[in-house]
């Protein structure tokens, strides 16, 4: 099992607001980044830091934290948007990667 | 722009060495900005992280799979290399290469290679 949990799948209506969680204890201490990833292609990273958009990744994406848990913001969710998303970041002990279990967006 | 590209055998026996390459092209990997990585995704599961190399030659692993993993670097062919020793059926998975940067405490992986599927079966 992960040290990251997710929710495995989130709906959204085309154009609405989604936010997918990510929860883990060292989410208390560090940032988590976020992937996307579509069938048969590579992972994505579409935001890292604290809230940061690679060059290409569109500003309806967004990121924020609290406490344990760090959430993936899509604001007028795009059909192109239909993906698995995985969170990012260290383990509890600080010393190692780990990824969420990832969560499938279906849009609506 | 830099590049990250996986080569390697697809099919691997049980019990056998999995041994997988990837290539840096339109940059070097010996930049002091950057660790190197390995991640697997198994058929239809999530990602797992395997480890990751800086150019010096100093390693992570994940706890999970050290005991099997060595990962390395060439910095006079622009590669590192990952190997997974006693393969079962369960190391099945597509396996990607990607950058992260190594200056920072919020870890993320910002380049990655398109990945290769990795078969285990005799």
């Amino acid at each position: 099992s992960s040290e990251l949990t997710q929710d495995p799948a989130v709906s959204v209506a085309l154009g609405q607001t989604v936010r997918i969680t990510c929860q883990g204890d060292s989410l208390r201490s560090y940032y988590a980044s976020w992937y996307q990833q579509k069938p048969g292609q590579a992972p994505v990273l579409v935001i890292y830091g604290k809230n940061n958009r690679p060059s290409g990744i569109p500003d309806r994406f967004s990121g924020s934290s609290s406490g344990n848990t760090a959430s993936l913001t899509i604001t007028g969710a795009q059909a192109e948007d239909e993906a698995d998303y995985y969170c990012n970041s260290r383990d509890s002990s600080g010393n190692y990667q780990v990824f969420g279990g990832g969560t499938k967006l279906t849009v609506l | 722009q830099l590049q990250l590209q996986e080569s390697g055998p697809g099919l691997v026996k049980p019990s056998e060495t999995l041994s997988l390459t990837c290539t840096v092209s339109g940059g070097s990997i010996s930049s002091s900005s950057y660790y190197w990585g390995w991640i697997r995704q198994p058929p239809g599961k999530g990602l797992e992280w395997i480890g990751s190399i800086y150019y010096s030659g100093s390693t992570y692993y994940n706890p999970s799979l050290k005991s099997r993993v060595t990962i390395s670097v060439d910095t006079s062919k622009n590669q590192f290399s990952l190997k997974l020793s006693s393969v079962t059926a369960a190391d099945t998975a597509v396996y990607y290469c990607a950058r992260h940067p190594a200056a920072t405490m919020n870890w993320y992986f910002d380049l990655w290679g398109r990945g290769t599927l990795v078969t285990v079966s005799s």
